[in-house]
């Protein structure tokens, strides 16, 4: 069975510049996860979808980050205007559905921003 | 309060020894715990899941679950230079996101 995929792996951008993610959960997985983890932290929830609707995105710094899952099953992380403390590993994660169910981690994606 | 919280470490145990990582949770009414190892530059990956109170085991690894006393552990057995990682604890209540500690890292010298 594949894992989670993510692309980037690694993006080095200036501050104010935008990127974007890319995520592709495990085949039959409903629940997709955005986490942010900054270097000695545990990683910090972004944004939660159950197939393409958002269930919690309560720590998404929604000013200039944003996040989709239009068909249910990949999902894109945008960052604009990207800000010096954005940089971080960003974690995509998915699991089979959303209570309490195991979440799988893909590999990341470590931005830093100049 | 922190709602996760591990001791950062660094925990140092010789090779064959058991390594024991504690972690503790404020909210009462959590249900479901985890243990994921996360090697240097790497993504979390999971080790373990407990939900009932008491233990869980699996291999060389014993998760420990008290909810009375909001404590959960994990004991690692015969520890290898190759268990040497961060260790996250994470906690979920119902309907609440997944909360992780922000790890204990453990040092297996040979």
């Amino acid at each position: 069975e594949a894992g989670v995929a993510q692309s980037p792996r690694y993006k080095i951008i200036e501050k104010r510049q935008s990127v974007a993610f890319w995520c592709n959960p495990i085949s039959g997985h409903a629940t997709l996860y955005w986490y942010q983890q900054i270097l000695g932290q545990g990683p910090k929830l972004l944004i939660q979808f159950q197939n393409n609707g958002v269930v919690d995105d309560s720590q998404l710094p929604k000013d200039r980050f944003s996040a989709e899952r239009l068909k249910g099953v990949d999902s894109t992380l945008k960052i604009q205007p990207a800000k010096l403390e954005d940089s971080a590993v960003y974690l995509c994660a998915s699991s089979f559905n959303s209570q309490g169910d195991e979440q799988f981690f893909g590999p990341g994606t470590r931005l830093t921003v100049l | 309060q922190k709602e996760v919280e591990q001791n950062s470490g660094p925990l140092s145990v010789p090779e064959g020894a058991i390594a024991s990582l504690n972690c503790t949770y404020s909210d009462r009414v959590s249900q479901s715990f985890f243990w994921y190892r996360q090697y240097s530059g790497k993504s979390p990956e999971l080790i373990m899941s407990i939900y009932s109170n008491g233990d869980k085991e699996d291999g060389r690894f014993t998760a420990q679950l008290n909810k009375a006393s909001q404590y959960v552990s994990l004991l690692i057995r015969d520890s290898q230079p190759s268990d040497s990682a961060t260790y996250l604890c994470a906690v979920t209540s119902p309907f609440q996101k997944l909360v992780f500690g922000t790890g204990t890292r453990l040092l297996v010298s040979p």
